[in-house]
């Protein structure tokens, strides 16, 4: 079955450094893949997309890649900071289709040290 | 705007009774999904509406599980009769097309505990 996955233990970083998220997929092949911010006791908030003719995506800080032969993106946030303690979701299409159906990851727990 | 509107924040029911969770999707926007969070399953999908017709719904854990959306701005989610394996939080979220890339925007959510 089609599935994502990423890392299911937090990762705790000092502050100031570049936090590195991995997000595997199996199973198919998605045209986009999205990364979305959890805070608790909130909705998840939609970062970035990068699609799969493209293999790196920036916005300010956050850099996204996308490895279609590896199967895998990975998300990386430079110049960590304790405000950027959250769980982070990788989302990809369900199908091929181009319709809005996403499987999310469990999420990757980031904690940053001041 | 005020985002995605959903209520209540929080329902506790006994096992048995019915739930209706309410979502208003953000103005303008074409596409409506209900989603269910547990720790053990994480975020998943139950079913999802373009221009108020349900396009998938394969989602639905049960025949419990049903969803309606009678107007562009507004939709329920609706268990009955509820158990305690329902419990979670239940997000609704919106976007402005159907299209894989167009980003979704969540509501805060209803909690869900169904004793």
């Amino acid at each position: 079955s089609q599935k994502i996955e990423q890392n299911s233990e937090a990762l705790n970083i000092q502050e100031g450094k570049t936090a590195t998220l991995t997000c595997n997929y199996t199973n198919y092949s998605p045209a986009y893949l999205q990364w979305y911010r959890q805070d608790p006791g909130r909705g998840p908030v939609f970062l970035l997309l990068i699609r799969e003719n493209e293999k790196e995506k920036r916005k300010e800080r956050l850099k996204v890649t996308f490895d279609t032969t590896l199967k895998q993106s990975l998300f990386h946030i430079t110049a960590s900071q304790p405000a950027d303690s959250a769980t982070y979701l990788c989302a990809a299409l369900r199908s091929s289709s181009n319709t809005g159906k996403l499987i999310f990851g469990q999420g990757t727990t980031l904690q940053v040290k001041p | 705007d005020a985002g995605v509107i959903q209520s209540p924040r929080h329902e506790v029911t006994e096992m048995g009774q019915e739930v209706t969770l309410r979502c208003k999707p953000i103005s303008g926007h074409n596409s409506l999904f209900w989603y269910r969070q547990t720790m053990m399953r994480g975020l998943e999908l139950l079913i999802y509406f373009n221009n108020n017709v349900p396009i998938d719904d394969s989602g639905m854990p049960e025949d419990r599980f049903s969803a309606k959306m009678p107007n562009a701005s507004f939709s329920t989610l609706k268990i009955q009769p509820s158990e305690p394996r329902d419990s979670a939080v239940y997000f609704c979220a919106s976007s402005l097309g159907g299209r894989g890339e167009d980003e979704q925007f969540f509501g805060p959510g209803t909690r869900l505990t169904v004793l």
